[in-house]
């Protein structure tokens, strides 16, 4: 069966340091992967896309990676700040959806 | 300022009743979608509308119906055959099929069944 499996634990981390989320999936075979933010009781925002033939991606402070032979991804998030503190998803895309992880949840300290 | 609004954010109903969800956009997006999101669990597709007059079952409709009456409205009708409708709903828009677009996401509606 399908599946996408991100970290399974919260990640608290301290401010300043660099946080890292995966996101690995099993029968899947996308041809884009996207990270959205979601904070407590609102709607998801995009942040970045990376496309199969891409190795990674660049966003002021964020950077994903898209391996396809580990079928895996990592998002990073440098230098991070309390306001970095939010829910991570993975979301990967076919040819007319996108299926969802269940998210990582982010904390930074100050 | 352009958008997706959903309305109301939060609802309640009793057992045996159907309930709209509204969701709207002003962004000219062609396709609008419908997710379900539960504690603990990604974002399940309920419908998919590509355009106007057409729309599409996604992993998780039974119990669901929409319309695509215009492009800009996409609304959700939670039905009694629902077995378990309490859940954060989501409407998103995109230009077109999510394979190369981001998705624009309303704020959500939260359905309590009492």
């Amino acid at each position: 069966s399908q599946k996408i499996e991100q970290n399974s634990e919260a990640l608290n981390i301290q401010e300043g340091k660099t946080a890292t989320l995966t996101c690995n999936y099993t029968n899947y075979s996308p041809a884009y992967l996207q990270w959205y933010r979601q904070d407590p009781g609102r709607g998801p925002v995009f942040l970045l896309l990376i496309r199969e033939n891409e190795k990674e991606k660049r966003k002021e402070r964020l950077k994903v990676t898209f391996d396809t032979t580990l079928k895996q991804s990592l998002f990073h998030i440098t230098a991070s700040q309390p306001a970095d503190s939010a829910t991570y998803l993975c979301a990967l895309a076919d040819d007319y959806k996108l299926s969802f992880g269940a998210g990582t949840t982010v904390t930074v300290r100050a | 300022d352009g958008g997706i609004t959903q309305s109301p954010k939060y609802l309640f109903r009793k057992e045996g009743q159907n309930v709209t969800l509204s969701c709207e956009q002003n962004l000219n997006h062609d396709a609008m979608y419908w997710y379900r999101q539960d504690p603990g669990q990604g974002l399940r597709l309920i419908y998919y509308s590509q355009i106007v007059n057409d729309f599409q079952k996604g992993d998780i409709a039974e119990g669901y119906s929409v319309s695509r009456e215009k492009k800009e409205s996409f609304p959700l009708t939670v039905t009694s055959a629902q077995k378990n409708p309490t859940a954060f709903y989501l409407c998103a828009s995109s230009i077109a099929l999510p394979l190369n677009n981001e998705q624009f996401f309303g704020p959500g509606t939260r359905l309590t069944v009492l």
